[in-house]
């Protein structure tokens, strides 16, 4: 069964520390993409890649950046972790030219 | 301005009964993809539908329809026969076609569905 896999179910975590979201796929899709859900909002895309190495900006990149090394993993960092960042943070992956999206199971972060 | 509009916030129907999710969407690419998820307090999304902008035919899936009105911006989800299990949070979501856009998914704010005995 395919899948993608987000490391913690829950995490709660101090402001100011350095948070790190991981997020790995089995289906060696090229595309990845990490949302964060806040009531009434929606989900609102922080960043994705197109592959290994490659990242941009989505509509709320600012106090968070990400990391692709290798094709399985993407990793969503907090540089210093603030309150107003607790949300539900979820990942997901496509192969490139398909309309299938698969999504991890999500992070709920709180920031204390 | 918001890309993807979701004005029910919440909707409520019977068991067995027919319910339409409605949803608006705003871009001025002729190539996109119209998506609806479902997402159970469990928190998993879960894919039900999905309609490209060049279908002639509106999409269907089981139970799911996509209720597909290009000229008026719409891609209402319309569940027949609901049943208890389809309790949970629908999000509308739209891919663009061309350009650095490509390939990313733009949300709505949701709908919670409750379904009544």
């Amino acid at each position: 069964d395919v899948k993608v896999t987000q490391s913690s179910r829950y995490l709660v975590k101090r402001t100011g520390e350095k948070v790190f979201l991981e997020c790995v796929q089995d289906m060696d899709h090229e595309n990845m993409f990490w949302y964060r859900q806040d009531p009434g909002l929606g989900l609102r895309l922080i960043y994705f890649s197109y592959d290994v190495k490659m990242k941009e900006k989505g509509d709320i990149p600012e106090g968070y950046s990400v990391s692709r090394e290798k094709k399985e993993r993407f990793s969503l960092i907090l540089e210093s972790a603030s309150t107003n960042q607790t949300s539900m943070y979820l990942c997901a992956s496509r192969r490139g030219g398909t309309y299938g999206y698969t999504f991890g199971s999500g992070t709920r972060l709180t920031v204390v | 301005a918001q890309k993807i509009t979701q004005t029910q916030p919440g909707m409520f129907v019977q068991e067995k009964e027919a319910v339409t999710l409605d949803c608006t969407y705003d871009t001025s690419d002729p190539s996109y993809g119209l998506f609806w998820y479902k997402q159970p307090s469990s928190g998993e999304m879960i894919f039900l539908i999905y309609q490209g902008s060049y279908d002639q035919q509106n999409a269907t899936e089981g139970r799911y329809s996509l209720n597909f009105q290009k000229a008026r911006k719409s891609a209402n989800l319309v569940i027949s026969a609901s049943q208890l299990g389809d309790s949970a949070m629908y999000f509308c979501a739209m891919r663009e076609g061309f350009g650095t856009s490509y390939g990313k998914l733009t949300f709505g704010q949701g709908t919670i569905l409750t379904v009544h005995p």
